[in-house]
């Protein structure tokens, strides 16, 4: 695998399920991310680690919980979400901060 | 304010035709500097990052002009292939390595 992955590509859960999103970078960085993009808007930044410590939390509701074990692997926790949430969540990882981003292929959610 | 601005477009341009897009940001803060290229219900794909003399990769050529702050991106001799969502994005100095994206400029390549 090279790249950006991310699993699952497609999810569809309920309002009172938890599951999780996984993110994997095989580029050697050290900074990773959690966007959120919804129909018809910018990407909004959620979260960001770098070496493995939070360095940012944009005022995300606490119903969704990251998790960075090591530089390589993100996780993004999710339980009780809201049908609002439903929308494309990407991954990104950069060689650090400020320089660019790439982006995995995310993660489709539909909360119902 | 946002703190960048596209215009949404789209853009509707015959193959071989010649685009420019703009982008303003409103910090002057701002360091660096990208385009990226979004597909339909894919992922952002970075294009090019934009240097301040300005740089050139095959038909597509980025500029800076920080005194009034916009950045700009010229297509030529468009492509089909070439039609998708551009994004301009900026990282502010002194930043935790968050980039802002724009909500980007739609263009549709048409035979």
């Amino acid at each position: 695998e090279t790249g950006v992955t991310q699993t699952p590509r497609h999810l569809v859960m309920g309002m009172t399920n938890k599951k999780s999103l996984k993110c994997e970078q095989h580029l050697g960085h050290n900074a990773m991310y959690w966007y959120k993009q919804s129909a018809k808007k910018p990407l909004e930044l959620m979260f960001v680690y770098s070496l493995e410590e939070r360095v940012e939390n944009n005022s995300v509701p606490s119903r969704f919980s990251p998790e960075c074990p090591n530089s390589s692997h993100l996780f993004l926790h999710l339980h009780t979400l809201q049908p609002e949430d439903s929308a494309l969540y990407l991954c990104a990882s950069s060689q650090g901060r400020g320089y660019e981003q790439y982006f995995g292929p995310g993660t489709r959610l539909t909360v119902t | 304010r946002k703190e960048v601005e596209q215009d949404p477009g789209p853009f509707n341009v015959p193959e071989g035709a010649t685009v420019a897009f703009n982008c303003t940001y409103s910090n002057s803060a701002s360091q660096s500097f990208f385009w990226y290229r979004q597909d339909c219900r894919k992922e952002p794909k970075l294009l090019m990052s934009v240097y301040s003399s300005g740089n050139e990769d095959g038909r597509f050529t980025a500029q800076l002009n920080r005194a009034s702050q916009y950045i700009s991106l010229l297509i030529r001799d468009s492509k089909l292939s070439d039609s998708a969502t551009y994004l301009c994005v900026i990282h502010r100095s002194g930043n935790t390595g968050k980039l802002i994206f724009g909500q980007g400029t739609t263009l549709q390549v048409k035979p």
